[in-house]
């Protein structure tokens, strides 16, 4: 049972370019979400779905996009990278909206020049 | 919005102490609350989950209460070892469907 698999767990990007942050559970888990982790503002919902199909906006959201096509995977694209997007990014799971917690990958570290 | 606060922001302690993290958050309307310890460039590892309907839970040496009238939660680790080094963040999870509200960590350092 892998959990929540992240890939990849490190990324240069360069300012304007694109890329594509992959997030995968084998659990089964209903709900999926993004969070970016920055040094003195602890962890910040960035997309939130709550099934396949159905995605919402967290607290911030510009710059990002997201879809859920299966219940498995829930990718976060980046449309034009900023610097301000140089963060560490993780993607948790849980079997509804959390009433069971959540589970969290491993992370991505992504910088922006 | 619910605001979730942590203190102390860093404790360093010998090894063998007991030891208590706290956390306060502001809208005591919450549906969990979930104690995570990180690791230097790692991912979140859940410790412990406490429904608003408990009081407390317990794992190992590990254990974390909750008063939601107060809005306060607090983690007590026993008999601390230096493996027990790491960030430990609370999050609280509120009626909607808008995911965990996160303090900002208690950094802690286990002195061998």
């Amino acid at each position: 049972n892998a959990g929540v698999t992240q890939t990849p767990k490190f990324q240069v990007l360069k300012t304007g370019q694109s890329m594509t942050l992959q997030c995968a559970q084998d659990m089964n888990h209903e709900y999926m979400s993004w969070y970016r982790q920055d040094p003195g503002m602890g962890l910040r919902l960035i997309h939130y779905s709550v099934g396949a199909g159905i995605t919402d906006q967290g607290e911030v959201p510009n710059g990002y996009n997201v879809s859920r096509s299966t219940t498995e995977d829930f990718p976060l694209r980046l449309l034009s990278a900023a610097p301000s997007q140089t963060s560490v990014y993780f993607c948790a799971s849980s079997l509804d909206n959390g009433g069971y917690g959540y589970t969290f990958g491993s992370g991505t570290r992504l910088t922006v020049v | 919005k619910q605001e979730v606060t942590q203190i102390p922001a860093a404790l360093s302690v010998p090894e063998g102490e007991n030891l208590v993290l706290n956390c306060s958050f502001t809208d005591s309307a919450i549906y969990n609350l979930q104690w995570f310890r990180q690791d230097p460039g790692k991912g979140l590892t859940s410790l412990l989950l406490i429904q608003s309907s408990q009081r407390e839970q317990t794992s190992g040496r590990l254990n974390a209460s909750l008063d939601k009238s107060s809005g306060r939660s607090t983690l007590y680790i026993a008999a601390s070892q230096p493996g027990d080094s790491a960030t430990y963040l609370c999050a609280v999870l509120g009626g909607g469907a808008d995911g965990l509200t996160f303090g900002k960590g208690t950094h802690l350092i286990i002195q061998p």
